[in-house]
């Protein structure tokens, strides 16, 4: 599975757009780019995944560049309940189909 | 119940101790998995099961032993745990081993004295 980048951490004004970026500069074409989030001492949440195309749902979009190296995900609207760390994660489609969490991005939403 | 739930949230526990943890999953999925999330680090994989039957075991000490007596219960049995045992351990669950997304409890918070 591809390694995936972020950064280690952002601030996002409350009511503003959270934009968080994840290189995966080594994904395979059979790869998917997931998002998920944890806030604080909870069981990660799912939030969206995609392969090629943009994806929307009710809680995020993923926007993934043509190349597929890299992908944002964005809150459009961030709210204090939004302050979690983000995680991007690259799996395939065989093999373990484990997911190797890293290190996230620790969102933090500011009043 | 909803989803997939984790009992019990807190557990402290000795060293010589025998413990269990349980995860419960009501969404009809196939796979269930157990990670651990120690302070500061990524969650870790140490198990999975489909369809009751393990698939994978990440290097797990064996003071550790998984239970799937069928596709909606996992438990984690626990003896003669070390004080870096002390972690979150999260359960979860997939509609099947492929690339589907994971649905996780709330965890356990274990601590070993």
């Amino acid at each position: 599975d591809a390694k995936t980048t972020q950064p280690p951490s952002m601030d996002c004004a409350e009511g503003r757009a959270a934009n968080l970026p994840c290189n995966h500069s080594t994904i395979s074409g059979n790869e998917y780019v997931y998002w998920y989030r944890q806030i604080h001492s909870q069981g990660p949440q799912y939030i969206i995944h995609g392969l090629k195309n943009n994806e929307t749902n009710e809680m995020a979009s993923l926007i993934i560049t043509e190349d597929r190296k890299s992908s944002t995900l964005i809150l459009p609207h961030a709210t204090l309940r939004d302050t979690a760390v983000y995680y991007c994660i690259v799996r395939g489609t065989s093999g373990t189909y484990k997911y190797i969490f890293g290190t996230g991005t620790r969102l933090k939403v500011l009043a | 119940e909803t989803g997939v739930t984790q009992t019990p949230r807190h557990l402290v526990m000795g060293m010589t101790n025998k413990k269990s943890l349980k995860c419960e999953q009501h969404l009809g999925h196939n796979a269930m998995y157990w990670y651990k999330q120690s302070a500061k680090k990524p969650l870790e994989l140490m198990f999975v099961y489909s369809l009751e039957e393990r698939v994978e075991n990440n290097s797990v000490p064996s003071r550790f032993s998984p239970e799937c007596p069928n596709s909606s219960h996992l438990f984690l049995h626990l003896h003669t745990l070390q004080p870096e045992d002390s972690a979150l351990y999260l359960c979860a669950s997939s509609l099947d081993r492929g690339p589907y997304e994971q649905y996780f409890g709330p965890g356990t918070r274990l601590t070993v004295t």
